[in-house]
């Protein structure tokens, strides 16, 4: 079974660029996350989707983060524009169950790690 | 406010050592206790623990969880040096919000 998949692996920007970050989910799960990590934190969930909807994104900074979910498959994470403390890992997960439908392991993809300068 | 705290936050042995990890959390709506680990990016899935004192094995590593004094401890025996990573504890609440831990930074020398 194929995991989740994160492009690009790692990206560096200047301060108030743009930049973008995919995520391809396992086949069959309803629920999609996207965490930020900073160095030496835990992560931090920003959004998370059940199919194509947004359950949760209390913690996603709506100024300048954006994400999608078209056809409750594949994901994109947009940041427009960047700051300096954006610099982290940005890891998307999927799990199996819909929200709120019973526990579930969340499997995460590789992440991806920006910079910015 | 929703907070999972983890220590040691680092902590260095020698191959063979056992370690304890530890993992306390205040959320609402728990519902469940997990481990990862993390060596590259990827944190990658270890243990849930849903149930009070009901431990939970894995070769050299185990796990339990008490939901009466709200932690969690994860233990490694016979420590090897693939063991170092870092180690995520997170909380499951609701709706499969999952919050985590600062984790612990654990180096095996050999």
């Amino acid at each position: 079974e194929a995991g989740v998949a994160q492009s690009p692996r790692y990206k560096i920007i200047e301060k108030r660029q743009s930049v973008a970050f995919w995520c391809n989910p396992i086949s069959g799960h309803a629920t999609l996350y996207w965490y930020q990590q900073i160095l030496g934190q835990g992560p931090k969930l920003l959004i998370q989707f059940q199919n194509n909807g947004v359950v949760d994104d209390s913690q996603l900074p709506k100024d300048r983060f954006s994400a999608e979910r078209l056809k409750g498959v594949d994901s994109t994470l947009k940041i427009q524009p960047a700051k300096l403390e954006d610099s982290a890992v940005y890891l998307c997960a999927s799990s199996l169950v819909l929200a709120g439908a019973g526990t579930d392991t969340q499997y995460f993809g590789p992440g991806t790690r920006l910079t910015v300068l | 406010e929703d907070k999972v705290v983890q220590s040691p936050l680092s902590l260095v042995v020698h191959e063979g050592d056992t370690v304890t990890l530890n993992c306390s959390y205040e959320v609402t709506n728990f519902r469940s206790l997990l481990w990862y680990k993390q060596e590259k990016k990827a944190p990658t899935f270890l243990f849930m623990l849903t149930s009070s004192g009901i431990e939970k094995k894995s070769g050299r590593l185990s796990s339990i969880l008490d939901k009466k004094e709200l932690f969690s401890i994860l233990n490694i025996t016979a420590t090897q040096t693939g063991d170092s990573a870092i180690y995520l504890c997170a909380v499951l609440q609701g709706a499969q919000k999952l919050v985590f831990g600062q984790g612990t930074r654990l180096t095996i020398n050999p």
